[in-house]
């Protein structure tokens, strides 16, 4: 199964900051990654496809950027509405996996 | 809209099984395949497999094969899953989500809480 390794766990940040969160897939995923955000008691939505491509609703300042096999979220001006968990998740082979999630607080 | 609706909590006896729908709407059901994750308390997200409810065809991830069977109604555009021999590793938050032909999920449902107590 390909590992994706998600970093920071967990981290800090305050209104207006970007923030970026990383995965790092065990083995190339051709760009096969999407990003979701998850809010508590609630289901993950979808914001990041094949990278980079925005999900339709979901706002500008949310960006992803690869680099190998290095995926990236970038979250611009952050929003008291940004405070949730981010996971990444492979959709380039079967069994899609996911990372461990990071847990975004706003200060 | 599209919309997954997810039936309610359940509770069961280790040993026996439960059965979750996930009721679709806003789209062509047959359009798109159907995947399942769980979600362990305070844990990430696992893939357990979808269905492809035009052909009925499916697939798991290794783990599930034993674990979880998928199936579909095409009459009432219900996905169902249902989990056997429950243990406590069951107890967990079962989601419905739409896939795409990219592999990425665009829609979820709510999400349907298991928990396994005697």
């Amino acid at each position: 199964d390909i590992q994706m390794t998600q970093s920071p766990a967990s981290l800090s940040a305050s209104l207006g900051e970007t923030v970026t969160i990383e995965c790092l897939a065990s083995e190339d995923i051709y760009s096969n990654l999407a990003w979701y955000q998850q809010k508590p008691g609630k289901s993950p939505q979808l914001l990041i496809y094949d990278a980079s491509s925005l999900q339709d609703g979901v706002p500008s300042r949310f960006s992803g950027s690869e680099s190998g096999t290095q995926y990236s979220l970038e979250i611009n001006s952050l929003q008291s509405e940004d405070a949730a968990t981010y996971f990444c998740q492979q959709h380039h082979d079967y069994p899609d996996t996911f990372g461990a999630g990071t847990k975004l607080e706003l200060k | 809209e599209v919309q997954l609706q997810q039936s309610g909590p359940e509770v069961g006896r280790p040993g026996s099984s439960v059965k979750i729908s996930c009721k679709a709407s806003g789209y062509t059901f047959t359009d798109y395949v159907m995947n399942w994750v769980k979600q362990s308390p305070g844990q990430g997200l696992e893939w357990i497999g979808w269905i492809d409810p035009e052909y009925g065809s499916t697939d798991y991830a290794e783990k599930f094969k034993k674990k979880a069977t998928l199936t579909a109604d095409t009459s009432s555009n219900t996905a169902y899953i249902q989990l056997s021999s429950l243990t406590s590793e069951d107890t967990a938050t079962y989601f419905c989500a739409r896939g795409q032909l990219g592999g990425y999920f665009d829609y979820w449902g709510q999400g349907v809480m298991v928990t396994v107590s005697s």
